[in-house]
């Protein structure tokens, strides 16, 4: 267990429809990294937050927003769904900020959108 | 050209044989992370390298900055090995993160 969970585990929704996903980090873990894993494209770094800032931006497209909120938590929200954006999102947590520390990885939201 | 390259892409091997994955990437980075996802799904970080050398069990990874290539290496493999393995490199200029493909390892009993 990782100490990062992540909410929901699966969604299945429409296309069109507009979904909220949720990662709570570690215990005192200040950054909080967002990706999706799709079969086609592997892992891409969607977005990273620090303390309640946009840190660094990834492939997120402009359909997807995120944010930290005060208590550290982070939600990433995707509106007018394709089909494409069926995948894993994943969040994962670190003390600060950087690529000189290890993430820790939650377990994952599948999402299936019809 | 993908920025970073991955080999090979899958591998089958015995139980007790020595594994090599390797890295290479193409940008400036800060730091290179070697990743495990299982069947399952879940990830778990396994090193974070800048430079040198690391070991933690039978697990050692090692990166060259000047060649920008790294390796992970597994000495007597065993089937619970079997996973998905996975770099990522930080790049220096933008904090963005970059991922390999994977490399699918089976390890046969």
């Amino acid at each position: 267990d990782s100490g990062v969970t992540q909410t929901p585990k699966h969604l299945i929704t429409a296309t069109g429809q507009r979904v909220t996903l949720r990662c709570s980090p570690r215990s005192g873990d200040l950054s909080v990294y967002w990706y999706q894993q799709s079969l086609d494209q592997g892992l891409q770094f969607l977005i990273q937050y620090y303390n309640g800032e946009e840190r660094a931006k990834g492939n997120i497209l402009e359909r997807f927003s995120a944010q930290q909120f005060p208590d550290l938590h982070s939600e990433l929200n995707l509106s007018s769904l394709e089909l494409g954006d069926s995948a894993l999102y994943f969040c994962a947590s670190s003390p600060f900020s950087g690529g000189g520390e290890t993430q820790y990885f939650g377990p994952g939201t599948r999402l299936l959108v019809l | 050209k993908n920025e970073v390259e991955q080999s090979p892409q899958n591998l089958t091997a015995q139980e007790g044989e020595f594994i090599t994955i390797n890295c290479s990437y193409s940008v400036g980075i800060s730091a290179l992370h070697w990743l495990q996802q299982h069947p399952g799904g879940g990830i778990v970080s396994l090193f974070m390298l800048s430079s040198g050398k690391k070991k933690h069990g039978r697990l050692i990874a090692t990166i060259n900055i000047q060649e920008k290539h790294s390796s992970l290496h597994i000495t007597a493999s065993h089937p619970r090995d079997s996973a998905v393995y996975i770099c990522a490199v930080f790049m220096n200029r933008d904090d963005k993160i970059i991922f390999g493909k994977g490399t699918r390892l089976h390890i046969l009993p």
